[in-house]
């Protein structure tokens, strides 16, 4: 079964810093896909950045990227230069083929608050 | 072009009622996936269509929930006898297909319907 754990239930950062969002994910899948979504007050998902297991190159998009550690099973965002608007949820999660299934799975998410 | 839209925005209903849910996909996107989310919590997984496959209704919670799909285009979700616990906001779902791509296995997400059950 897939799993995807975020711990960090609320995050702080200042303004124009950079934050780390942690993601670990446990699947016995070889071939499998990792996504952040945010998701601001108005209830939005708004796609963020994707990693495929058989990326050896970390994922960026602008200022997200993906600290893809396949051994440790880790898949952590970071955003740099946090701006106001970055605050919200942001979810963690993973695609594999578990049993030929497609199913989807979210972390709990972690909540983002960017102070002025 | 046009995202992921969902019908209606919000619906409220009374206990033991029938509700019905729709998803309009992104044009061309063969996968369709439905997910509740209640209040302050991720999201749950419901029911997962792929073309022409049967679809996965390994997270439908129990036979009060269906789906449907008509070929690659609208899904329905229908909610039979509506129970308090179902109030929570269903998120509809799509992905070009299925694959380990980020070009096909994106999701877009719809805006999503909120039920409120009384």
């Amino acid at each position: 079964a897939q799993k995807i754990t975020q711990t960090q239930p609320g995050m702080f950062v200042q303004e124009k810093e950079a934050v780390t969002l942690d993601c670990t994910y446990d699947t016995s899948d070889q071939s499998y896909g990792l996504f952040w979504y945010k998701q601001p007050s108005s209830g939005e998902m708004i796609f963020l950045i994707y990693q495929g297991s058989y990326d050896e190159q970390n994922a960026t998009e602008g200022r997200y990227s993906l600290n893809f550690q396949k051994a440790r099973k880790s898949a952590n965002l970071v955003i740099s230069a946090s701006q106001l608007g970055d605050s919200a949820m942001y979810f963690c999660a993973m695609r594999g083929t578990t049993g030929g299934s497609y199913i989807p799975t979210f972390g709990r998410g972690t909540s983002l608050i960017v102070h002025p | 072009g046009a995202g992921v839209s969902q019908s209606p925005s919000n619906k409220v209903t009374e206990k033991g009622k029938d509700v019905e849910l729709r998803c309009d996909p992104i044009s061309g996107h063969t996968a369709l996936y439905w997910y509740r989310q209640r209040l302050g919590q991720g999201l749950e997984f419901l029911i997962y269509f792929q073309g022409n496959s049967a679809p996965d209704k390994s997270g439908l919670p129990s036979d009060r929930f269906s789906a449907e799909r008509t070929g690659e285009s609208v899904s329905t979700l229908t909610i039979q006898r509506t129970q308090q616990e179902d109030s929570a906001v269903y998120l509809c779902a799509s992905s070009l297909r299925t694959g380990f791509t980020a070009a096909t296995d994106t999701q877009y997400f719809g805006p999503g319907t909120r039920l409120t059950v009384l």
